[in-house]
This record gives C-alpha cells, sequence and structure tokens, in this order.
C-alpha cells in the first residue's frame, strides 16, 4: 500500500514570495492533516479535514495559510506571502475510519516538505 | 486547549540498557494518548498507543502506562538498540467526534550508544 505522499521534498524561497505544497493520503483515508514542524519542536496542527470539509483551522494563520482539499483527495497548502518564521517543515498525514465508522486515532504521516525562507 | 510537556529533550543511553520518556497533559478530558518515532528526514511513524481505560500497555521491547489522577503517561523501551536511536513524541487527544486531533509533545532526542 503506497504511503502519503508529499511534493516539493525541499523548497527554498524569499520571504514575501508564495509556495505551495502537495498532498495525496492512503486511498480511502477520509480525514486529511497539515501540521508545522519547526526545527526541535512537536509538529503543530495547521488544518484538519473531513473529506472535503474543514474540521479545525482553528490554528492557521488565515492572512498568509490557505489550504484546499477539492474532491476530498489531493489537498494543496500554500503560503503567501511567506515570512521567515514560516521556514519549518510542513507534514501531511491521513487516517481512516473502521467499519464502524469510527476514527482508529493512527495518523499515517508523509516524510514532509522542507520550507526555508530567507 | 490540550497542552503536552515532554521530558527529558535528549537522552542518552548504552546499548541494552532501558530509556524513559516522560509527559503530561493538561486537557482531563483526553483519552487517547500514542507515541511517535521519527527518523530523521522521515514523517512520524505510530510505534503505539494507550486509550484511557487502560493503565499499561505493551509491545514487544516497548511499553506505556498512564496515570490518568496524575495526568502523565510515559514511554519505556527496554534492551535498547542503535536502530532506537531517533526522535519520539508523545501526544493527547480528546474524545474524538468526527476525527482525533493530536496535541504533540516537543519530542525528545534518543541516542543509543554502542
Amino acid at each position: 500500500e503506497a504511503g502519503v505522499a508529499q511534493s516539493p521534498r525541499y523548497k527554498i524561497i524569499e520571504k514575501r514570495q508564495s509556495v505551495a505544497f502537495w498532498c495525496n493520503p492512503i486511498s480511502g483515508h477520509a480525514t486529511l492533516y497539515w501540521y508545522q514542524q519547526i526545527l526541535g519542536q512537536g509538529p503543530k496542527l495547521l488544518i484538519q479535514f473531513q473529506n472535503n470539509g474543514v474540521v479545525d483551522d482553528s490554528q492557521l494563520p488565515k492572512d498568509r495559510f490557505s489550504a484546499e482539499r477539492l474532491k476530498g483527495v489531493d489537498s494543496t497548502l500554500k503560503i503567501q506571502p511567506a515570512k521567515l518564521e514560516d521556514s519549518a517543515v510542513y507534514l501531511c498525514a491521513s487516517s481512516f475510519r473502521d467499519r464502524w465508522d469510527r476514527n482508529t486515532g493512527e495518523l499515517f504521516f508523509g516524510e514532509g516538505s522542507r520550507l526555508t525562507v530567507l | 486547549g490540550e497542552n503536552v510537556e515532554q521530558h527529558p529533550s535528549t537522552l542518552s543511553v548504552q546499548e541494552g540498557d532501558s530509556a524513559v520518556i516522560k509527559c503530561t497533559y493538561s486537557d482531563s478530558a483526553s483519552n487517547y494518548f500514542p507515541w511517535y518515532k521519527q527518523e530523521l528526514g522521515k514523517g512520524p511513524q505510530l510505534i503505539i498507543d494507550i486509550r484511557s481505560n487502560v493503565g499499561e500497555k505493551k509491545d514487544q521491547r516497548i511499553a506505556v502506562t498512564l496515570n490518568k489522577t496524575a495526568k502523565h503517561f510515559s514511554l519505556h523501551i527496554t534492551e535498547t538498540q542503535p536502530e532506537d536511536s531517533a526522535v519520539y513524541f508523545c501526544a493527547a487527544s480528546p474524545p474524538s467526534g468526527s476525527a482525533r486531533q493530536l496535541t504533540f509533545g516537543s519530542g525528545t532526542q534518543l541516542t543509543v550508544l554502542p
């Protein structure tokens, strides 16, 4: 079974430029998450989708970050304009619901997209 | 919201020794506590989890204990091996409703010395 795919793996931009990250979750996983992981810290949730609807985006800096999950499959996270403090690894994760439609809890993470803002 | 504190931030042990990592959480409603292992350049991977109706869970060399009264939980790795070297994250989640939402600790860099 293929894992969570993310691209690009690395991106270097200058501040005030824009960047977009793409995520393809594991097939059949209804829930998709974007996490921000700053060096030396734990992942911090940015946004959570259930199918193509937003469950929680309370920690997403909406003045510069946006995310969408069209058709409930792939997702894109965009940053515009980028700031120095956005330098981090952006992790996409997905999870599935069991046959009783319960979320099992395990998150499957991609390898992340490392952003450096100069 | 939930706040998870994790310590130590770094831990070095000799191969074959045990390693213990501890976490505390703030939200008494949290009922799911997973542990993730992150190797360099990779995403975190679930290694063990525990739910609030259980006090301890073991899987080969790995065990997790939960004290709901004190709101803390711990990861125990016995007979450590060099391949156990990685960053370990604890996390906590309240009842899921439509989907789980994890709050992660700050991580522990475990180094197993040969």
